[in-house]
């Protein structure tokens, strides 16, 4: 069975950073490129960040261009999230996502997600 | 990176048919197949509906149909089931590896 496991939330100070893992099992992870997803409090789904499987093609959303960074590691099965200079809307659930293939942005399997609360 | 426009609610009686419909642009859903469609239930993690516009996936039922026409996409729910009461987004490949969501449609079976 496919699963995805995501840590590194929690509590965090606004301009301060945070890294975000996600542990993946139940299918080669170097096969397909992998998203993140974050979704506010109360609020709907927002793309943040893909790349694919070798990581030559990334992406970011403009609302985190810059200050984010994605990466994976496929000997260990992981994909990374590291998020800088993080503000009070970047508070989100955030998923770890597998597209179903090289980006076609069909998100087959999800995380749980990792709660990351920015706050003074 | 605008986010794709859905309607925020949409309601239908059991056995119905109800349509979302998803617009977004000529940069992103009306230039490529990629368009897909996730359910959610409150608390859980989205489920994937629909992928490449129309194709289902394993497992998903048939009720299920998904279309597209020029910058606008569709989700179709046929037959109507209670259980089908939940935030469905619409998501979308904008070009140079990004993405798009809509804000999300909540479906209430009346």
């Amino acid at each position: 069975e496919m699963e995805l496991v995501e840590s590194g939330g929690g509590l965090v100070q606004p301009g301060r950073s945070l890294r975000l893992s996600c542990e993946a099992s139940g299918f080669k992870f170097n096969d397909y490129a992998m998203h993140w997803v974050r979704q506010g409090p109360g609020k709907g789904l927002e793309w943040v960040s893909g790349l694919n499987w070798n990581s030559a093609s990334v992406g970011y959303a403009d609302s985190v261009k810059g200050r984010f960074t994605i990466s994976r590691d496929n000997a260990k099965n992981s994909l990374y999230l590291h998020l800088s200079s993080l503000r009070v809307d970047d508070t989100a659930f955030y998923y770890c996502a597998k597209d179903m293939g090289a980006s076609g942005f069909g998100f087959d399997t999800w995380g749980r997600g990792t709660l990351v609360t920015v706050s003074s | 990176q605008s986010a794709l426009t859905q309607p925020a609610s949409v309601s239908g009686s059991p056995g119905q048919s109800i349509t979302i419909a998803c617009t977004g642009t000529s940069s992103d859903v009306g230039s490529y197949k990629f368009v897909s469609w996730y359910q959610q239930h409150p608390g859980k993690a989205p489920k994937l509906m629909i992928y490449e516009v129309s194709r289902r996936p394993s497992g998903i039922s048939n009720r299920f149909s998904g279309s597209k026409s020029g910058n606008t996409a569709s989700l179709t729910i046929s037959g109507l089931q209670t259980e089908d009461e939940a935030d469905y987004y619409c998501c979308a490949y904008a070009g140079k590896s990004t993405g798009v969501f809509g804000g999300g449609t909540k479906v209430t079976v009346l």
